[in-house]
């Protein structure tokens, strides 16, 4: 099964606005993380949240986790042209022994000057 | 800070070329995965690694693929015969028990 789809594929806005992006996975999760990627780049991590987390905040990122829905979302607030980038969330999923991820499409970000 | 180190950035290799990517993993970690990147696409899980064995490998990682320890300290990935469509971001990572996985910062594999 295709774990980690993101929405939206693109998303354009201004600096200082808010972005919101989302993920939905399939299957029972250990836990969801969250990526950047700057074109043609490597993999920055940016937050992990565990099954048993609802909400997690790191500085201007703030992830949502709803199993029930078995769903997340990563928000950038007060957004900046520096957070263009790829997005993707990655899941590890329970019974997963070699502790592989499993990533999503990703969603291509542009903030505008 | 420890980071997770791959040479080289870029392989250009002609098409049945054998190539292999180099990955130093943080040195206190004990699971070590490649994971690779068509351009435009998912990062996809290659295969992982722990205890000098293979303990998971997707489809992708066929025989045409091998991953070795060979000295405690790098971990590579070796394509035997590439094919044109092996052309991707190849990236290492490694992660010490319980915790999440470190990027290194991917190797560009152009097959011509």
């Amino acid at each position: 099964s295709q774990q980690g789809e993101e929405d939206p594929q693109a998303l354009s806005i201004q600096e200082g606005e808010n972005a919101t992006m989302n993920c939905s996975y399939k299957t029972s999760i250990n836990n969801l993380q969250w990526y950047r990627q700057n074109s043609g780049r490597g993999l920055v991590h940016l937050i992990l949240i565990r099954s048993n987390e609802r909400e997690k905040h790191s500085g201007r990122l703030r992830v949502t986790l709803d199993t029930s829905k078995k769903s997340s979302s990563l928000l950038i607030t007060a957004s900046r042209a520096a957070d263009t980038a790829s997005y993707f969330c990655a899941t590890d999923q329970i019974y997963n022994q070699g502790g592989k991820l499993i990533f999503g499409q990703g969603t291509e970000l542009s903030v505008k000057p | 800070e420890p980071e997770v180190t791959q040479t080289p950035s870029h392989q250009v290799t002609q098409m049945g070329q054998e190539v292999i990517l180099r990955c130093v993993p943080i040195s206190n970690h004990l699971y070590f995965y490649w994971y690779r990147q068509i351009l435009g696409q998912k990062v996809e899980f290659l295969v992982s690694f722990y205890n000098n064995e293979i303990s998971e490998k997707s489809e992708i990682f066929d025989d045409q693929f091998s991953v070795e320890r060979p000295d405690g300290s790098n971990f590579t990935l070796k394509i035997r015969s590439t094919k044109l469509e092996d052309s991707a971001m190849y990236f290492c990572a490694s992660r010490p028990p319980r915790a999440t996985q470190y990027f290194g910062p991917g190797t560009r594999l152009t097959v011509l």
